[in-house]
């Protein structure tokens, strides 16, 4: 089955540390999405790229950074920046090739300060 | 004004009843529109898109008013199962790519 996989589940962080979250898609999506969701809150886009080997800051980039080196492939980190990072991650994909398709999200990543 | 405004809730209503939540957008050039469900700690699952004619899927229906610009959601028949958060979502103005979400009406069903 094609979708979105989002790694780890759960992830700890200590401080002046940078992680990692990985978003796998096998859905030959061209624009991926990465989004932040504070308890009890909407989602805020963090990052997105439109096509590989591109892309954009969203509303709420500063502390993380991504890249887009592969079409399935659009790795977010948290850097030491991001003072406050404790919060639900979810990566989307979207064929906006395609009119009126939803974007599909992945499981999610929760993060956590230690 | 917002790009997306959408009633927090909480909507709390008895099972059997019929609910209905809207949000607005700000842009008139949005193309696609969609309803989301969000269940606690999970992630959004489509629930249904929203179509200019209007369009329903069992208990649901989604309709879209271009001149006021706001979809509507309307559940019939209300079960606790659809107790959950609902986000709306439509395209951005600067590109199709570009995704606005609603932050959400909670909607809790009693027994």
């Amino acid at each position: 089955d094609g979708g979105i996989t989002q790694s780890p589940k759960y992830l700890f962080r200590k401080e002046g540390q940078n992680v990692t979250l990985s978003c796998e898609q096998n859905l030959n999506h061209d624009a991926m999405y990465w989004y932040r969701q504070d308890p009890g809150q909407g989602l805020r886009l963090i990052y997105y790229s439109q096509i590989v080997n591109d892309f954009q800051k969203g509303d709420i980039a500063e502390g993380y950074s991504v890249s887009r080196e592969k079409k399935e492939s659009f790795p977010l980190t948290v850097t030491s920046a991001q003072k406050n990072p404790t919060a639900f991650y979810l990566c989307a994909s979207l064929n906006w090739r395609v009119s009126n398709q939803p974007q599909h999200f992945g499981d999610g990543t929760r993060l956590s300060i230690l | 004004r917002k790009e997306v405004e959408q009633d927090p809730g909480p909507f709390n209503v008895p099972e059997g009843a019929t609910v209905a939540f809207n949000c607005t957008y700000s842009n008139s050039a949005s193309q696609s529109f969609f309803w989301y469900r969000q269940d606690c700690r999970k992630e959004p699952k489509l629930l249904m898109s929203v179509y200019s004619s209007g369009n329903e899927d069992g208990r649901f229906t989604a309709q879209l008013n271009r001149a006021s610009q706001y979809i509507s959601l309307l559940i019939r028949d209300s079960k606790l199962s659809d107790s959950a958060t609902y986000l709306c979502a439509f395209t951005g103005y600067s590109s199709a790519s570009k995704i606005i979400f609603g932050s959400g009406t909670r909607l809790s069903i009693r027994p």
